[in-house]
């Protein structure tokens, strides 16, 4: 059975860059799926970030293109993500998973970062 | 963007039957838009209910199907129980790979 584990700092500050990675174990990042990043604002929904293949494509959401980066490292078996200039607006716990279909599957327990000075 | 639009709020009785929707603000859902449908509770990650339309995932309960109706997509779980008591996501899959989640329902059981 998959699982993922993100990590990262729980405090970054505004303008600053947010980086978590994700571990992935019981499975090969070069499996064939493709590997998500979704975010959850405080008592708020769902928002998919983005999405990565092992051979480096990758989708994005449009709102947040701009800013973000995310990359898979196959000799680590792990995924990351960078998210630059941010805000208070991306405070949220931030979710990795595995995709089933054409969305995530597979979730890691997400982490809560706050952006805050 | 599109906007996917679910019921903020739906009620069920223990051992009813409900269907939460998944919609857009414009346009119809159809197979292409290929949902998924997730379970959170407070303070917990998303659960995968179904994908793909209407694939359960593993240990995911046969009271929750999931099809399209209409122009929505639906979750329908016959026989509620309490602890489907939670807040349910769908999510659609529109152009160039990109995924978008509706705003959520909160089911009362």
């Amino acid at each position: 059975q998959v699982q993922l584990q993100e990590s990262g700092p729980g405090l970054v500050k505004p303008s600053g860059t947010l980086s978590l990675t994700c571990d992935v174990s019981g499975d090969s990042i070069s499996s064939g799926n493709w590997w998500s990043w979704v975010r959850q604002a405080p008592g708020k929904g769902l928002q998919w970030i983005g999405e990565i293949y092992h051979s480096g494509r990758t989708n994005y959401n449009p709102s947040l293109k701009n800013r973000l980066i995310i990359s898979v490292d196959r000799s680590k078996n792990r995924f990351s993500l960078n998210l630059a200039s941010v805000t208070a607006a991306d405070t949220a716990v931030y979710y990795c998973a595995r995709d089933s279909g054409s969305h995530p599957g597979y979730w890691g327990q997400g982490t809560l970062v706050i952006v805050s000075s | 963007q599109t906007v996917v639009t679910q019921e903020p709020s739906l009620s069920v009785s223990p051992g009813g039957t409900v269907a939460l929707t998944c919609g857009l603000d414009s346009g119809s859902v159809s197979n292409d838009h290929n949902p998924s449908w997730y379970q959170q509770t407070p303070g917990q990650a998303p659960r995968t209910l179904i994908y793909s339309i209407s694939t359960r995932s593993s240990g995911v309960p046969d009271r929750f199907s999931g099809s399209i109706l209409g122009n929505k997509a639906a979750l329908i779980i016959t026989g509620a129980q309490a602890e489907d008591e939670s807040d349910f996501y769908c999510a659609l899959l529109m152009g160039s790979g990109i995924s978008v989640f509706g705003g959520g329902t909160k089911l009362t059981v």
